[in-house]
C-alpha cells in the first residue's frame, strides 16, 4: 500500500537559520508531489509542486525552495528562516495519471520560527 | 485572486441543526475534494466528486457538484459537536497539475 512520510513533526528554529523538511512516498512511482503551508487561522497555500525528478513549479515567490532529488522524495528548504515562515507545512502526493485517486497527505510539520 | 472561494468563512450552529458550506470556482474543476481538518493536524479526506451533477453521502454529510463543475456544496444534517473543525475543498484544474484548496470554513457546533 502507498504511504507518505513527513518529518519532523514539530520544529523550532531561530530566525536566520536554515530549514530542511523532508517528505517521502512509498509504494508508488512517478507521483505528483506537493508542499503546502498553513498559517495560523488561515487556509492551505500551495507552495510548490513537482511532476518528476528535478521538476519544480513554484506557486509563491518567497524565502523557500523545493527540490526533488529522487522520484519519491520531496524536500522543502530555506537558507535563512524568517518569522513569517512559521506555520504548518503539509506534503501531499497523488498518482501521475490516475484521475480517480485522491490526494494523500502527510501528517504535517509544525514550524515555529523564534 | 483566490481560485477557490468558500463560504461562509466561519459558522456557529446549535447541535442538531443542518448546515451547508459552499465552494465556488471561476474555472471548470477537474475533481473536487472535501476535507476536514483541525488546525495543526493533517487532513481527513471526506469525499471526492468528479462528474457534473454527482452527489455522494457518508453518514450525515452529503456533497454535491453542480452540472457545470464549478460549484460544490457540503451539507451536514443534524450537526454534532464532533463535526466541528475546518472544512476545506480542494481541486485540480484541467491542463495543469496544480492542486489548490479553498479558503476554508471554520465550523463550531454548540452542544
Amino acid at each position: 500500500s502507498q504511504t507518505i512520510h513527513q518529518w519532523p513533526a514539530t520544529l523550532v528554529q531561530p530566525v536566520g537559520s536554515p530549514l530542511s523538511l523532508e517528505c517521502t512516498v512509498e509504494g508508488t512511482s512517478n507521483p505528483n508531489l506537493y508542499w503546502y503551508r498553513q498559517a495560523a487561522g488561515r487556509g492551505l497555500q500551495l507552495l510548490f509542486y513537482s511532476v518528476g525528478i528535478g521538476q519544480i513549479s513554484s506557486e509563491v515567490p518567497q524565502n523557500l525552495s523545493a527540490s526533488r532529488p529522487q522520484d519519491r522524495q520531496f524536500i522543502l528548504s530555506s537558507k535563512k528562516l524568517l518569522l513569517s515562515d512559521s506555520g504548518f507545512y503539509l506534503c501531499a502526493w497523488r498518482p501521475l495519471r490516475q484521475s480517480n485517486y485522491g490526494y494523500t497527505f502527510g501528517s504535517g510539520t509544525r514550524l515555529t520560527v523564534v | 485572486s483566490q481560485e477557490l472561494e468558500q463560504s461562509p468563512q466561519s459558522l456557529i450552529v446549535q447541535e442538531g441543526k443542518n448546515l451547508t458550506i459552499n465552494c465556488t470556482s471561476s474555472k471548470t474543476l477537474y475533481g473536487l475534494y472535501w476535507y476536514k481538518q483541525k488546525y495543526g493536524e493533517g487532513l481527513i479526506f471526506l469525499m471526492m466528486l468528479q462528474k457534473g451533477g454527482e452527489e455522494k453521502s457518508h453518514e450525515k454529510i452529503t456533497a454535491k457538484l453542480d452540472e457545470k463543475k464549478q460549484q460544490s456544496s457540503l451539507h451536514i444534517t443534524a450537526s454534532q459537536p464532533s463535526h466541528a473543525g475546518i472544512y476545506l475543498c480542494g481541486a485540480g484544474f484541467s491542463g495543469t497539475y496544480k492542486y489548490i484548496f479553498g479558503t476554508g470554513t471554520r465550523l463550531k457546533v454548540l452542544a
